[in-house]
């Protein structure tokens, strides 16, 4: 079956390490995403990608970095820089980049950074 | 800047039960999509309704229907026959279209539901 795979689902981290969070997808969307949720905040977005080999920066991208070098896959890394990294991360992708397509979403990531 | 409200942080429904969450958001655009999205315990993000703004007509799957009023800017969601599989935070979402190839999604705060037995 197609799906987003993100790995690892719980990950622990010490402070001043960076981590990367694996997203997959099987689905052939052009469009993928990287949203962070805290309890009460709704999801916020990191960065997203419409294509490959581009990627655009969303609400709060400062301290994190990402990469599509291929269609299938969008990590992200989370680095020293990101003040309060412990949190979900979930990962989206799209049929293309525009408003009207819906999101298909992973598992998520638990992060907890010590 | 388009924002999405939820106003009501947690809500309960008796099993079979219709239960409706708000939802209302911001925007000077005419041209937009909205969606409902709904997270289980489990935490995988699933998508449940979606209205474009230029119909006029509400949006439904199965049990679940929007009341898609445009001038007002709300966008409420009715589940009908509540089963216990709907306990989840519920999250309302506003799409558009910024121009230059890009787009804006912009999430609501969420609704946490309880379905009692």
């Amino acid at each position: 079956d197609g799906g987003i795979t993100q790995s690892p689902k719980y990950l622990f981290r010490k402070e001043g390490q960076n981590v990367t969070l694996s997203c997959e997808q099987n689905l052939n969307h052009d469009a993928m995403y990287w949203y962070r949720q805290d309890p009460g905040q709704g999801l916020r977005l990191i960065y997203y990608s419409q294509i490959v080999n581009d990627f655009q920066k969303g609400d709060i991208a400062e301290g994190y970095s990402v990469s599509r070098e291929k269609k299938e896959s969008f990590p992200l890394t989370v680095t020293s820089a990101q003040k309060n990294p412990t949190a979900f991360y979930l990962c989206a992708s799209s049929t293309s980049g525009f408003a009207d397509s819906p999101l298909h979403f992973g598992n998520g990531t638990r992060l907890t950074v010590t | 800047a388009q924002t999405v409200t939820q106003s009501q942080p947690e809500m309960s429904v008796q099993e079979a039960e219709t239960v409706t969450l708000s939802c209302t958001y911001d925007t000077s655009e005419s041209d937009y999509y909205l969606f409902w999205y709904k997270q289980p315990p489990s935490r995988q993000m699933i998508l449940v309704i979606r209205q474009e703004a230029y119909k006029q007509q509400n949006a439904t799957e199965n049990r679940f229907s929007v009341n898609f009023q445009k001038a007002a800017k709300s966008f409420s969601l009715k589940i009908s026959d509540s089963q216990l599989g709907d306990a989840a935070m519920y999250f309302c979402a506003y799409s558009t279209n910024s121009g230059a190839g890009s787009y804006q999604l912009t999430f609501g705060k969420g609704t946490k539901l309880s379905v009692i037995p």
